[in-house]
């Protein structure tokens, strides 16, 4: 299975406050989690990613929560600012012989209110 | 420092016309480079990618082909557009098979 579950579709967080999106996957094989970070009108962007031999890694404002037993990573924006209003996606790598075929979620468009 | 280059940004094509869409990447040798579509701001589908000049790999049937002309060249056509064909084209690279993909800032395609 490439599939990759992600929730909630759409987000609404107080300035100052935690956004916090999940996903799932399926694949055992894949080894390599990233999220990636959009604004309208431009391509997506590389925000933080995590290899599943750690549990959390934290970047200024992002974490992400990795869960192997459960295939569940999650990415938590602590102090939410009106400039982190974009849509996020998460993705699962690994597991392929050709091509680095990215396994997007849905995407979650997150809104930040002043 | 590498880079992307991905043009036009938008275009307005009517149904049935050719289309070209042309991705270039600076400051790397042999990337992986891929084509990805995504509707409605939302969901990216690859469409296709390729690890070396003149090697392409599909990722969904569609009226949609690509070619790699040149190491660090990608283009996207279509011999006549479908109304279905409109979307947000993103071009990306990437150094490894498991190295984080750089995407370009897209061409928004509309057919009428």
């Amino acid at each position: 299975q490439q599939q990759v579950k992600q929730s909630p579709q759409s987000l609404i967080v107080q300035k100052g406050g935690i956004s916090i999106i999940n996903c799932a996957y399926e694949n055992t094989a894949f080894d390599y989690f990233p999220w990636y970070q959009q604004f309208p009108g431009k391509g997506p962007a590389l925000l933080i990613a995590i290899r599943p031999d750690v549990s959390e890694k934290k970047e200024g404002r992002f974490t992400i929560s990795f869960n192997k037993s459960a295939k569940q990573f999650s990415l938590h924006i602590m102090d939410s600012q009106p400039g982190d209003s974009a849509t996020y996606f998460c993705a699962a790598q690994g597991g392929e012989t050709s091509g680095s075929r990215l396994t997007f979620g849905e995407g979650t468009q997150l809104t930040v209110n002043p | 420092s590498q880079t992307i280059h991905q043009w036009p940004a938008t275009l307005v094509q009517p149904v049935g016309s050719p289309l070209s869409l042309e991705c270039t990447v600076e400051g790397t040798s042999n990337p992986n480079l891929y084509w990805y579509r995504q509707a409605a701001g939302r969901g990216l589908q690859l469409l296709f990618y390729s690890v070396g000049i003149g090697q392409i790999s599909s990722e969904v049937p569609q009226n949609l082909s690509a070619s790699r002309p040149q190491d660090r060249q990608f283009i996207l056509s279509s011999k006549k557009l479908l109304l279905s064909d409109s979307g947000f084209y993103l071009c990306a690279w990437s150094v490894w098979l498991s190295s984080p993909l750089h995407f370009g800032n897209g061409t928004r395609l509309t057919v009428t």
